[in-house]
């Protein structure tokens, strides 16, 4: 499969442990963010999403918090499981713009 | 994968050829867009569109055109293909813009030599 992002920033748990990726934006109009998944070999998979009018927002296994003062966004799974790795993006939209920006990705590995 | 096709999955092709890539869609999404992707930098916009006939450039159009001709097939050009051009690209759709997610293809692997 693909390999891209072989400079990405990595993380590496524990199959079990909870897991935080963390993503910085830069544009304080962004009013809506997404984190992606991507496996090798993959198109980008959706996970969450946030409105930039709320600081946190649960889905199965997943939260993602979002803090506007500091342009801050983190993905946290809890219970880590094999499947879970994978190459992580954020994604924000620019208000009023026609589409989504990407940051770098987060390369997570799993350890049994 | 909501419906996408991209194709062809790989290609390998020669500096100064044309090439097209195309993806299809089954979900009636207004919006389409190709995206590609590099080792350090994440996801970049080509092009998008947001209807038939309605298309406008993103931050990396330059060497690259799109047509969108029928709601379901969004074609990306690379009318003299470059080394430059050695990426995976990605087709995505979504129902509308900004404030929802995007649907993304599985990828067409470009090389150029």
């Amino acid at each position: 499969g693909e390999s891209v992002g072989l400079h990405l920033p990595t993380l590496s748990v524990q199959e079990g442990d909870n897991s935080i990726i963390n993503c910085a934006y830069s544009n304080s109009a962004s009013d809506y963010f997404i984190w992606y998944k991507q496996e090798s070999g993959k198109g980008p998979q959706f996970i969450i999403d946030i409105r930039s009018n709320m600081d946190k927002r649960q889905g199965q296994r997943v939260t993602v918090l979002l803090n506007k003062t500091v342009k801050h966004l983190s993905l946290q799974i809890a219970a880590t499981q094999p499947g879970d790795s994978a190459v992580y993006f954020c994604a924000e939209n620019i208000q009023g713009a026609q589409k989504l920006v990407f940051g770098q990705g987060t390369r997570l590995t799993i350890n049994p | 994968d909501a419906g996408i096709t991209q194709s062809p999955r790989h290609k390998v092709t020669e500096t100064g050829t044309p090439v097209t890539l195309r993806c299809h869609q089954t979900e009636n999404h207004r919006y389409m867009y190709w995206y590609r992707q590099d080792p350090g930098h994440g996801l970049r916009l080509i092009h998008y569109s947001y209807g038939v006939k309605d298309t406008d450039k993103g931050e990396v159009s330059d060497g690259y055109s799109v047509s969108r001709s029928k709601t379901e097939d969004f074609l990306l050009t690379l009318e003299s293909a470059t080394s430059s051009q050695t990426s995976v690209y990605f087709c995505a759709i979504s129902v509308r813009v900004g404030g929802t997610e995007a649907f993304f293809g599985q990828g067409t692997r470009l090389t150029v030599v």
